[in-house]
């Protein structure tokens, strides 16, 4: 059974640096075609897909927040991190992780709880 | 990358049929089979419905379709149940190699 749970600070001042995480379990990103990727989504709004990381390390961005995003993984962790800098108020919103296998399809089946994270002084 | 266009909201009565459309463009869902539609009541997180266009996973009742032609893809909801009513998102990978979500539509069950 495949798992994600996400976690990071509840409260991120402005200008601040944002870092979830993202600790999966049922699947390796060792193995060929897997992948994790983060959606987020302001309240009352709509889905941001954010950012995804493969199992051989290639990652992709949302071109429009590419360069205040890293992705990365540890492997033997079985975890996936996103780093966000330069928080602005706009930022608020819950953050979610999901699991891809692109030998299977090209879509994010399943998915964490969200993590809730609010950006304000 | 734009957001895929849905309409803000659909509404239909039990066991009436409902349709949302997701508008993309010929780099995104135009050029791929590779849409799909989550599911999100209120205060939950995203679940899949539909997979590559018309894909149901296991689970998920034959009331919901999909389909696609040209840039516009479809997700249609038979025999409303109280149930379906949620938020419906639509995703497509893109030409950029990236993936993009619809804005959302609020189904209302009568």
């Amino acid at each position: 059974q495949i798992t994600l749970k996400e976690s990071g600070p509840t409260l991120v001042k402005p200008t601040q640096t944002l870092t979830l995480t993202c600790r999966f379990s049922g699947f390796s990103l060792r193995t060929g075609g897997v992948s994790v990727g983060w959606i987020r989504q302001p309240p009352g709004k709509a889905l941001e897909w954010l950012a995804l990381i493969f199992w051989d390390d290639d990652k992709r961005y949302s071109p429009s927040l590419r360069s205040r995003l890293t992705i990365t993984k540890d492997t033997s962790e079985n975890q996936v991190v996103l780093t966000m800098t330069n928080l602005d108020p706009v930022d608020t919103g819950t953050y979610y992780c999901a699991h891809m296998n692109v030998y299977n399809s090209y879509v994010m089946d399943v998915w964490g709880q969200g993590t809730t994270v609010t950006v304000s002084s | 990358q734009s957001a895929l266009t849905q309409p803000p909201s659909v509404s239909g009565s039990p066991g009436q049929s409902v349709t949302i459309s997701c508008t993309g463009t010929s780099s995104d869902i135009g050029s791929y089979y590779r849409v799909s539609w989550y599911q999100q009541p209120p205060g939950t997180a995203p679940k899949l419905m539909i997979y590559e266009v018309s894909n149901r996973p296991s689970g998920v009742p034959d009331r919901f379709s999909g389909s696609k032609s040209g840039n516009t893809a479809s997700l249609t909801i038979s025999g409303l149940q109280a149930e379906d009513e949620a938020d419906y998102y639509c995703n497509s990978f893109t030409r950029s190699g990236t993936w993009v979500f619809g804005g959302g539509t609020k189904l209302t069950v009568l």
